[in-house]
């Protein structure tokens, strides 16, 4: 049963702290997503890649959130320095064609 | 400006009945809707999607209509059960992009 892998499933850190969230897309799948889900926003998404190239991040705060997929098995989202407002979950998913499949998601807070 | 609206409040509805939940849309000429269910600390689960050219999708007893003149979508669960409980989220997907836009959800709750 194929599943979209996120690591750490929660995450408490302190203001100014650097966090890194990871995710392993389904295998074959080409394309991957990362979300951010607040009770305020929504989902929201942050940044996706088609064949490991990044095809639009215009949801991230670029000065402090940075995307990458270094290989095709793994897809990293970090956020440098980390601030309260950051304080949400944060889903990758992963697809072939249209439809996403989404992991369990990390919840991030920040203190 | 660009927005997707789901039934502004929660659903309730009583086992063994038809749930049917709303997706408006308002500057978006999505060529693919989507529907997911997301239950509580968990990630969205795809359901349906269906096309700007089909007027109506069935699985199992879930149905979704899409009328690009009015703009909206519906998706109904006939022979709602319990276990149906959760948040339903339709997400539109524009013809030349390859992600989608969600919307906020509506909260289903099916009581026995």
């Amino acid at each position: 049963d194929a599943r979209v892998t996120q690591t750490p499933r929660h995450k408490v850190t302190e203001m100014g702290q650097e966090v890194t969230m990871r995710c392993q897309p389904i295998l074959g799948h080409n394309t991957v997503f990362w979300y951010r889900q607040t009770m305020m926003q929504g989902l929201e998404l942050l940044a996706y890649f088609r064949n490991r190239a990044p095809l639009d991040d215009s949801g991230m705060p670029k000065d402090r959130f940075s995307a990458e997929m270094p290989d095709a098995t793994l897809a990293t989202l970090k956020i440098q320095p980390s601030e309260p407002r950051d304080s949400a979950v944060y889903f990758c998913a992963s697809g072939l064609g249209r439809e996403q499949y989404f992991g369990p998601g990390t919840r991030l807070t920040v203190t | 400006s660009q927005k997707i609206e789901q039934n502004s409040e929660a659903l309730n509805i009583q086992e063994g009945k038809t749930a049917t939940l709303t997706c408006n849309y308002t500057n978006y000429s999505p060529a693919y809707l989507q529907w997911y269910r997301q239950d509580p600390g968990r990630g969205p689960v795809f359901l349906l999607l269906i096309r700007e050219n089909e007027k109506e999708k069935r699985k199992e007893r879930l149905k979704v209509t899409f009328d690009t003149t009015l703009k909206q979508s519906l998706f109904h669960i006939t022979a709602s059960q319990p276990a149906d409980s959760a948040t339903y989220l339709c997400a539109l997907d524009m013809a030349n992009a390859g992600k989608s836009t969600f919307g906020d959800g509506t909260t289903l709750t099916v009581k026995p």
